[in-house]
C-alpha cells in the first residue's frame, strides 16, 4: 500500500530565507506525486505535481520539487520565503490504475518570522 | 471558471444526528472524491464517485454514505454522528477524461462540529 512520510512536523524560517520540506513515499510502482498547501481554515491548493519526465518540477508561487527515485523522496523547495508562505504543506501520492485515492502525509506547518 | 464549491461552510450538530454535505465539481470534471481531515492530520480518503456510482471506498463505516447526481455534483451523508466525526470534510474533483493526469482539485471544505 502506498504511504507518505513528512518527517518535519513544524519548520520556522525567516522571511527571505530558503525553505525545504521533506517528503518520503512508499509505493509499488512509478508514483504520481503532489504537493498541496493549506492556509488556516481553507481547502487544499495544488502547488505542483510529478507524473513522469523531468525530475525537477516547477509549481506556482515560486515553488519547485525534485523527484529522486533512489531516495524515494519528493522534497519541496523555495529559494526565498515570503510571509504569505506561512501555511501547512501536504505531500501526497497516487492514484494507481485501480486505486483512485490520494494518500497524504501528516503535513508540515511552516511559520515565517520577520 | 468556477472551482470546486462546497456547502455549507460550517455546521454544528449533536451526537446521533444526521448531516448532509454538498459539493459541486470544477467545470468539466466528472469524478468526485470525499476526504475527512481531522485536526492536525492529513486528509483521509472516504470514497470516490464516478458515473453516479461509488467507485472506491476508504476505511470508513457504513454510517458514511454518498451520492452523485447526473450533473456530477455530490453529497456526503453521515448518520448517527459521533464526537469523533468532527473534522473538515473536503471534496475533490477530477476528470476521468484526463485519466492519465487525474489531478484532484479541492474545494474549501465544510467544517463539521459534533457536540
Amino acid at each position: 500500500a502506498q504511504s507518505v512520510t513528512q518527517p518535519d512536523i513544524h519548520i520556522t524560517v525567516s522571511e527571505g530565507a530558503s525553505l525545504e520540506l521533506r517528503c518520503n513515499y512508499s509505493y509499488g510502482a512509478t508514483p504520481y506525486l503532489f504537493w498541496y498547501v493549506q492556509s488556516p481554515g481553507q481547502g487544499l491548493q495544488l502547488l505542483l505535481k510529478y507524473f513522469s519526465g523531468d525530475t525537477l518540477v516547477q509549481g506556482i508561487k515560486g515553488f519547485e520539487a525534485e523527484f529522486k527515485r533512489s531516495q524515494s523522496s519528493f522534497n519541496l523547495r523555495k529559494p526565498s520565503v515570503h510571509w504569505s508562505d506561512a501555511a501547512e504543506y501536504f505531500c501526497a501520492v497516487g492514484p494507481l490504475s485501480n486505486d483512485y485515492k490520494l494518500s497524504f502525509g501528516a503535513g508540515t506547518t511552516v511559520t515565517v518570522r520577520a | 471558471d468556477a472551482g470546486v464549491t462546497q456547502s455549507p461552510t460550517h455546521l454544528i450538530k449533536t451526537r446521533g444526528q444526521q448531516v448532509t454535505l454538498r459539493c459541486s465539481p470544477k467545470s468539466g470534471h466528472d469524478t468526485v472524491s470525499w476526504y475527512q481531515q481531522a485536526l492536525g492530520q492529513g486528509p483521509q480518503f472516504i470514497f470516490q464517485y464516478y458515473e453516479e456510482e461509488e467507485r472506491q471506498r476508504g476505511n470508513f463505516p457504513d454510517r458514511f454514505s454518498g451520492h452523485q447526481f447526473p450533473n456530477y455534483s455530490s453529497e456526503l451523508n453521515v448518520n448517527a454522528l459521533l464526537l469523533g466525526d468532527s473534522a473538515l470534510y473536503l471534496c475533490a474533483s477530477s476528470s476521468l477524461r484526463d485519466s492519465y493526469t487525474d489531478t484532484q482539485y479541492f474545494g474549501p471544505g465544510t467544517r463539521l462540529t459534533v457536540l
